[in-house]
């Protein structure tokens, strides 16, 4: 079973505002990683925080992580036309190598 | 430029047939994985290995093969066992608990 959820499923911005979207998931994680998917392409790794961290920074993007609540955020500022994409949250199942996905936010920036 | 191959981007499959498709990384990274996407989905993990000539199944291995002889090479065999194959096929690589490295995938058909 899929243990991020993201949230919203989709979302529909002006370019130059900021986008936000949430993951939820369900047991301890080692790490959560942000994911950018562009239309019938594989995944780029966006950022990867850390359990024992809060807060990270890369770019344009502001992840947070607050493991009392099992939720992680992704900010994008200022968003661009290009910044259009599907966004994915994964967790490392504990114990393991094999990573869990969530079911994405599509993020459509208007121009 | 280091990166992961999968071939071919497109694929159709006719009832009762194996087909394979590909996947090559020169990253040198130990770990690579199979995932299948559904469309408008999150990624469900079919296959992974951490190390040559050995592998795991991931949560929907049923009606799939794949076979770990290079550390380079990791190739999915979708047999006439899985009735519904038509998905988004992705692999990835990665060292150990560090972000994985997607392909772009391979769209696989019934005719």
């Amino acid at each position: 079973s899929q243990q991020g959820e993201e949230d919203p499923q989709a979302l529909s911005i002006q370019e130059g505002e900021n986008a936000t979207m949430n993951c939820s998931y369900k047991t301890s994680i080692n790490n959560l990683q942000w994911y950018r998917q562009n239309s019938g392409r594989g995944l780029v790794h966006l950022i990867l925080i850390r359990s024992n961290e809060r807060e990270k920074h890369s770019g344009r993007l502001r992840v947070t992580l607050d493991t009392s609540k099992k939720s992680s955020s992704l900010l994008i500022t200022a968003s661009r036309a290009a910044d259009t994409a599907s966004y994915f949250c994964a967790t490392e199942r504990p114990g393991t190598y094999k990573y869990i996905f969530g079911t994405g936010t599509r993020l459509k920036v208007l121009a | 430029d280091g990166g992961i191959t999968q071939s071919p981007k497109y694929l159709f499959r006719k009832e009762g047939q194996n087909v394979t498709l590909s996947c090559e990384q020169n990253l040198n990274h130990d770990a690579m994985y199979w995932y299948r996407q559904d469309p408008g989905q999150g990624l469900r993990l079919i296959y992974y290995s951490q190390i040559v000539n050995d592998f795991q199944k991931g949560d929907i291995a049923e009606g799939y093969s794949v076979s770990r002889e290079k550390k380079e090479s990791f190739p999915l065999t979708v047999t006439s066992a899985q009735k519904n194959p038509t998905a988004f096929y992705l692999c990835a690589s990665s060292i150990q608990r560090q972000p994985q490295h997607f392909g772009d995938g391979t769209r696989l058909s019934i005719l």
